[in-house]
């Protein structure tokens, strides 16, 4: 019964390989993101979808490719990994209206270790 | 100037001791404020949203100055399981997006 719930919840890899990090929420929210938080902790916004339309699109290397197929899942592709993508990547998901002010609800994260 | 900037700490308290947390945001138009609460190795979660006329869940109380785009959290009478970072957070304008501040380490100690 996990709100948000992303795998894999950890991930080792080589450089220059392929990975997709999932994400579904069963909240009933519009709205889903993704998150990078770094070695040194900063937790800083990469991509959102609002049923399934892009409404955020942070200054990331387009070798990151969000998909949403529908508004409870949002999926993450990364093509050729560098050491630089090692770091915790976590989805959120919220209904974002006046009433409930944009509270966001996050998943457990995803460790990423690209060797 | 960062969106929203903390004081990284760490502030090492006694139990029973009152601490208090202090963040700074650069944009004025900012409209909604929260304190999230998040533990080693685990996800934010929401602890609570802060209210220009201040408010209170238990021990905690948020506090909002928008005149000088100050938030601020006390813990009253600390508790072991208090131990985390504590992130501001702040929703700026016309995104449906959330800023987080660098967070405020805390550690509780007996």
């Amino acid at each position: 019964d996990t709100a948000v719930s992303q795998t894999p919840k950890y991930l080792v890899t080589q450089m220059g390989n392929d990975k997709s990090i999932k994400c579904e929420q069963n909240l009933g929210h519009d709205t889903m993101y993704w998150y990078k938080q770094d070695s040194k902790k900063f937790l800083k916004i990469m991509f959102s979808y609002n049923n399934k339309e892009l409404i955020i699109n942070e200054t990331v290397p387009n070798r990151f490719s969000p998909k949403s197929p529908d508004k409870a899942h949002l999926n993450l592709h990364i093509n050729s990994l560098e050491l630089g993508d090692s770091a915790v990547y976590f989805c959120a998901s919220s209904q974002g209206n006046r009433r409930t002010k944009n509270i966001q609800y996050f998943g457990a994260g995803t460790r990423l270790s690209v060797l | 100037r960062k969106e929203v900037e903390q004081d990284p700490g760490p502030f090492n308290v006694p139990e029973g001791a009152t601490v208090a947390f202090n963040c700074t945001y650069s944009n004025s138009a900012s409209q909604s404020f929260f304190w999230y609460r998040q533990d080693c190795r685990k996800e934010p979660k929401l602890l609570m949203s802060v209210y220009s006329s201040g408010n209170e869940d238990g021990r905690f109380t948020a506090q909002l100055n928008r005149a000088s785009q100050y938030i601020s959290l006390l813990i009253r009478d600390s508790k072991l399981s208090d131990s985390a970072t504590y992130l501001c957070v702040v929703n700026p304008p016309g995104f449906q997006k959330l800023v987080f501040g660098t967070g405020t380490r805390l550690l509780v100690s007996p």
